[in-house]
């Protein structure tokens, strides 16, 4: 089947840390890979995407790197901000049917 | 543009009685989505449409649920005889090609007493 799990939370970070948030895959087929970000009292949106092994997706300083032979999409960031602090869910689509989503990673930064 | 929206953003209501929550896609999105989030937990997918039809709907609990895109546009999920597991955040999201990006609407939280 398909499934995403990610690394549990919640991760707390001193602002300009570096962050990495582990996301591996199962999916049968051919998946595009997501990761979506929820900040506080807001609803989710896409923060960046990869549509192909070995694609690298990159946003406001985030970086996901799309690994086949480890199935993995990583997130990381150089050096996090207070207004990084949000919850981060890694997610797979086949064919654009359905998205399957992991449980989140809640990631507070403090200053 | 407006972003996705959804009603009611709140909903109590108790054990046995029928509920309707609406989803009112970005204009001209074909796509729409049904999710429902648990605390906790991320989105579960439990249907979509492509315009106004339903394409897959294996993710609906039960057939106590159903929803509808008569127009192609503003969508319904309907819970009938609702229990108190039923209780979550149910998310609308919709998208202009199938498969691209996502837009998500704040939801409803869902309470069952």
């Amino acid at each position: 089947g398909n499934s995403v799990t990610q690394m549990e939370g919640p991760v707390t970070l001193s602002e300009e840390a570096f962050l990495t948030i582990n996301c591996t895959y199962t999916a049968t087929g051919y998946p595009s890979l997501f990761w979506y970000v929820q900040y506080p009292g807001e609803g989710l949106q896409l923060l960046l995407k990869a549509t192909k092994a070995d694609d690298k997706g990159s946003n406001k300083g985030f970086e996901a790197t799309y690994r086949k032979e480890t199935t993995s999409f990583h997130l990381e960031k150089g050096s996090v901000q207070v207004s990084d602090s949000a919850v981060y869910f890694c997610a797979l689509s086949i064919s654009g049917n359905q998205f399957y989503f992991g449980t989140g990673t809640s990631l507070t930064v403090i200053p | 543009g407006a972003g996705v929206s959804q009603s009611p953003r709140y909903k109590v209501t108790k054990r046995g009685q029928d509920v309707a929550l609406r989803c009112d896609p970005i204009s001209g999105h074909v796509s729409l989505y049904w999710y429902r989030q648990a605390l906790g937990q991320g989105p579960e997918f439990l249907t979509y449409f492509n315009y106004e039809a339903q394409q897959d709907k294996s993710g609906l609990p039960n057939d106590r649920f159903s929803a509808e895109r008569p127009e192609g546009s503003i969508s319904t999920l309907t819970i009938q005889r609702t229990e108190q597991r039923d209780s979550a955040m149910y998310r609308c999201a919709s998208s202009s090609v199938l498969g691209t990006e996502q837009y998500f609407g704040p939801g409803t939280r869902l309470t069952v007493t």
